[in-house]
């Protein structure tokens, strides 16, 4: 079965500091991973995916995420953080054909 | 605005009434999804169609669940004789394509509290 796990709930940062929101996988077969952002009354936003090739995945809004099989991680990160991306973040990976989410972890950044 | 639209927005109900969800996807997305989401929790998955056809329904989605997409559009989605644990956001999603690693474009949601 597909599963991710996200192990913090909440991620404070300070703004203009690199910002790291984990995620761990499980899946059986090659993992496509998705990491999407909920803002308050807005519907979940795709950030980026990993299906094949580059382990460093960038997406929209500066985000990046590394894909790490040996560690079955797949962090998104930010070189340095705004306000405005404080937000609730999802790591997903793929089943057969939907998503299968982690609880989510809220990150804040405060100013 | 040519993103995936939900209605209503929000949704109000007594226990044991009907209630139906309406989703539009993007125009040209062949595949449709529906989730739930509740509180503190990631979305679940419920449902998805491939044009018209319902291919897959998650074992979260009992009897008292039905979704339909008759033309291969819009969907509709109801809870007969609604309970107060449905209460959740329910999520529609789209997306290009007859491969499940193409990224899937996400509605507002519809907020349902059953009191």
């Amino acid at each position: 079965a597909q599963s991710v796990a996200q192990p913090e709930d909440q991620v404070n940062v300070a703004e203009g500091n690199p910002l790291t929101v984990k995620c761990t996988y499980s899946v059986s077969g090659n993992p496509y991973l998705f990491w999407y952002v909920q803002y308050p009354n807005r519907g979940l936003q795709f950030l980026l995916k990993y299906i094949t090739g580059d382990n460093l995945v960038k997406g929209s809004y500066g985000f990046e995420a590394e894909f790490n099989k040996s560690q079955t991680s797949f962090h998104l990160k930010k070189p340095s953080a705004l306000v405005s991306d404080s937000a609730l973040y999802f790591c997903a990976v793929i089943g057969a054909n939907n998503l299968f989410f982690g609880t989510g972890t809220r990150l804040t950044v405060i100013p | 605005d040519t993103g995936v639209s939900q209605n209503p927005r929000h949704k109000i109900t007594k226990r044991g009434q009907n209630v139906t969800f309406r989703c539009d996807p993007i125009s040209e997305h062949n595949r449709l999804y529906w989730y739930r989401q509740t509180l503190g929790q990631g979305p679940e998955f419920l449902t998805y169609f491939q044009n018209e056809a319902q291919l897959e329904k998650s074992r979260l989605l009992s009897d008292r669940f039905s979704a339909e997409r008759p033309k291969g559009s819009f969907s509709t989605l109801e809870i007969q004789r609604t309970e107060q644990g449905d209460s959740a956001m329910y999520l529609c999603a789209s997306s290009l394509g007859t491969s499940g690693s193409n990224e899937q474009f996400f509605g507002p949601g519809t907020r349902l509290t059953v009191l």
